[in-house]
């Protein structure tokens, strides 16, 4: 089943603006991760961030984690043509396996 | 090497056919995955194994067959698949399962069409 809801479903900004991602998900966690998808590929590993960290960076992305309000956002700065992709928030917890949401389609005009 | 891969890149076939999706890793990786993606959708999970052992099967119809013949290869086995079960299908690996969930690895997905 899946847990995490992406808001918004689809974003379109230009070139050099920054992106944010929201996700929500309904139970408890022990990490939250996200993921990116070009078109008809399969999806890369960005970032992990577990339940007891609130923030986290990884070059131009920077995740938090607020696990009072079971949310996660995500924020590339700097956006280029190259991020136009979708992107899936992940959660792991206790003995299940990954559980993804909907996904938030991403399109950077140059 | 910290690369998942699928042979073939895309299938087309009948209802009546018999075809299988590869899926090989280098990693050490001892849970490995396949998911089911339809097109703007997240993918669903189908299988896990973990140590070569069959895990979770999430209620998937007997005419998909998962095989992990050793630690590194994992096979999914098609028979009377239905045009329903045209998608991308992502085979992933990790190290841990189990309460030791992280970073899961996706190779670049088969895309099936069934005619």
């Amino acid at each position: 089943s899946q847990q995490g809801e992406e808001d918004p479903q689809a974003l379109s900004i230009q070139e050099g603006e920054n992106a944010t991602m929201n996700c929500s998900y309904k139970t408890s966690i022990n990490n939250l991760q996200w993921y990116r998808q070009n078109s008809g590929r399969g999806l890369v590993h960005l970032i992990l961030i577990r339940s007891n960290e609130r923030e986290k960076h990884s070059g131009r992305l920077r995740v938090t984690l607020d696990t009072s309000k079971k949310s996660s956002s995500l924020l590339i700065t700097a956006s280029r043509a190259a991020d136009t992709a979708s992107y899936f928030c992940a959660t792991g917890s206790g003995y299940s396996t990954l559980t993804f949401g909907k996904g938030t389609m991403l399109l950077v005009s140059p | 090497d910290t690369e998942v891969t699928q042979t073939p890149k895309h299938l087309v076939m009948g209802m009546t056919n018999k075809k299988s999706l590869k899926c090989e890793q280098h990693m050490g990786h001892r849970a490995m995955y396949w998911y089911k993606q339809k097109a703007k959708k997240p993918p669903e999970l189908m299988f896990v194994y973990s140590y070569e052992k069959l895990s979770i099967n999430e209620s998937v119809p007997s005419r998909f067959s998962p095989e992990c013949p050793n630690s590194s290869l994992l096979n999914l086995h098609l028979h009377a698949l239905q045009p329903e079960d045209s998608a991308l299908y992502l085979c992933a690996s990790s190290q841990g399962y189990r309460g030791l969930l992280g970073e899961q690895f996706f190779g670049p997905g088969t895309r099936l069409t069934v005619l």
